[in-house]
């Protein structure tokens, strides 16, 4: 029963440029949401979906846009890089919508130079 | 929106001793409170979790109580062992956007043999 799994695990991008990280959900699961998690510090919820529709958003700039397919997986996408968004990008996938038990990936962490 | 205060920062303990995490939540129609343990390069994990209708519930050597009217929740672990090391997240949901979490800042927990 595989897990949650994420790509790639690491990246290394500069100033401006773009990002697109992946996401397959744990089997079973259809809702995915993503985090953001910087050194030292708790996850941060950027968004959610569920039947490829973003269904929860945090308090993140538009920069910030994902995509589920037909198959529960998911992508999160970031435009024009800054520093600040070195971190690590966290994915969780849980079953149905509302206040579920979410499972994480090991998450893709990207660096900003 | 949701706000999570989570105490201590740091907590070090002789093994075998008890540790015990607390965290508050703001809105009080919050009813899922999960924990998660992390270890140094590894994903959240999911450990314990919590429904607002129990005020505790035990899992070998975890449990977590729910005090609702005081609107705070705890994780408890007795008889610590090394492997018990690592930083532990509680987490609440934004009761205006359910599935949207909150986590708190994070309790790094050291188990001195």
């Amino acid at each position: 029963d595989a897990g949650v799994t994420q790509s790639p695990t690491h990246l290394i991008k500069t100033r401006g440029q773009q990002v697109t990280l992946r996401c397959s959900p744990k089997s079973g699961h259809d809702t995915v949401s993503w985090y953001q998690q910087a050194l030292g510090q708790g996850p941060q919820f950027i968004f959610q979906y569920y039947e490829e529709e973003e269904r929860q958003r945090g308090n993140f700039p538009d920069r910030f846009s994902g995509h589920q397919f037909p198959n529960y997986s998911s992508e999160l996408n970031v435009n024009a890089l800054l520093l600040g968004d070195s971190a690590l990008y966290l994915c969780a996938s849980s079953y149905g919508l509302g206040n579920q038990p979410q499972h994480f990936g090991d998450g893709t962490r990207l660096s900003i130079l | 929106g949701e706000n999570v205060e989570q105490h201590p920062s740091t907590l070090s303990v002789q093994e075998g001793d008890s540790a015990v995490i607390k965290c508050t939540y703001s809105d009080s129609a919050s009813n899922y409170f999960p924990w998660y343990k992390q270890e140094l390069g590894k994903r959240p994990q999911l450990i314990i979790d919590i429904r607002s209708n129990v005020g505790e519930k035990k899992d070998q050597r975890i449990a977590v109580t729910l005090n609702k009217t005081a609107k705070h929740f705890s994780l408890h672990i007795t008889e610590t062992q090394p492997e018990d090391s690592a930083v532990y997240f509680c987490a609440a949901p934004a009761t205006d956007s359910w599935g949207k979490f909150q986590f708190g800042a994070g309790t790094q927990v050291v188990v001195t043999p």
